[in-house]
């Protein structure tokens, strides 16, 4: 699994409360992607990263943002949670022929 | 921006019946990516097409690229218990981005 690690697997979060998530990878990897998953939509780009510093908006970024210090490490913050962001977030990195590896996911409840 | 769609949403098979699903972009592709993701877990690679008209196969499982590299289609022979879950497509326009489709999830009834 390209050695990717996300953090928390599980949080449940009250509405306006800030959070963040970890995606950890061990292999050097320069691309890094968020994604959230919801029924019917698959996957959507959230922010992405192509090294250090170095970030872009996807698709659905609005209330999201980023941050990469570290080539190994890529955060994603939701500044004030809102119940429309409970959602399946997934980490990826891309190797060097394109094909993406995702992490095992963070599931993610705003009350 | 560029949109990619699938078909069908659902699909409920025999084991042992044929399976297709269905990809289609609303801009020219440089690739497309096929996933899949059983229940509850991560998306998986399973390969990636670039040139136009392309078909390769892994096993029972048939994968093709339009000759305007606009629509891709995955066929599974004889379906199994294991070919359960939701198969993705993913396609590049050119940028650094891949675009997600819906996706299709797959029951394989025993």
């Amino acid at each position: 699994d390209a050695g990717i690690t996300q953090s928390p697997r599980h949080k449940v979060t009250e509405t306006g409360t800030p959070v963040t998530l970890r995606c950890h990878q061990t292999e050097n990897h320069r691309y890094m992607y968020w994604y959230r998953q919801d029924p019917g939509h698959g996957l959507r780009l959230i922010h992405y990263s192509y090294g250090v510093k170095d970030t872009d908006k996807g698709e659905v970024s609005d209330g999201y943002s980023v941050s990469r210090s570290k080539t190994e490490d890529f955060l994603l913050t939701l500044e004030s949670a809102t119940s429309s962001q409970t959602s399946v977030y997934f980490c990826a990195i891309r190797t060097q022929g394109t094909e993406a590896f995702f992490g095992q996911g963070t599931r993610l409840t705003v009350v | 921006g560029q949109q990619v769609m699938q078909i069908p949403q659902y699909q409920h098979v025999q084991e042992g019946e044929d399976f297709t699903t269905y990809c289609n972009s609303s801009t020219t592709l440089s690739n497309i990516q096929w996933y899949k993701q059983r229940p509850g877990g991560h998306p998986v690679f399973l390969i990636q097409l670039v040139k136009s008209g392309e078909v390769k196969k892994q096993k029972r499982l048939t994968f093709q690229f339009g000759e305007a590299k606009k629509n891709s289609s995955l066929h599974i022979t004889a379906t199994q218990t294991t070919d359960v879950g939701t198969y993705f497509c993913a396609g590049r326009d050119y940028g650094q981005s891949f675009v997600f489709g819906p996706g299709t999830r797959l029951s394989v009834l025993p």
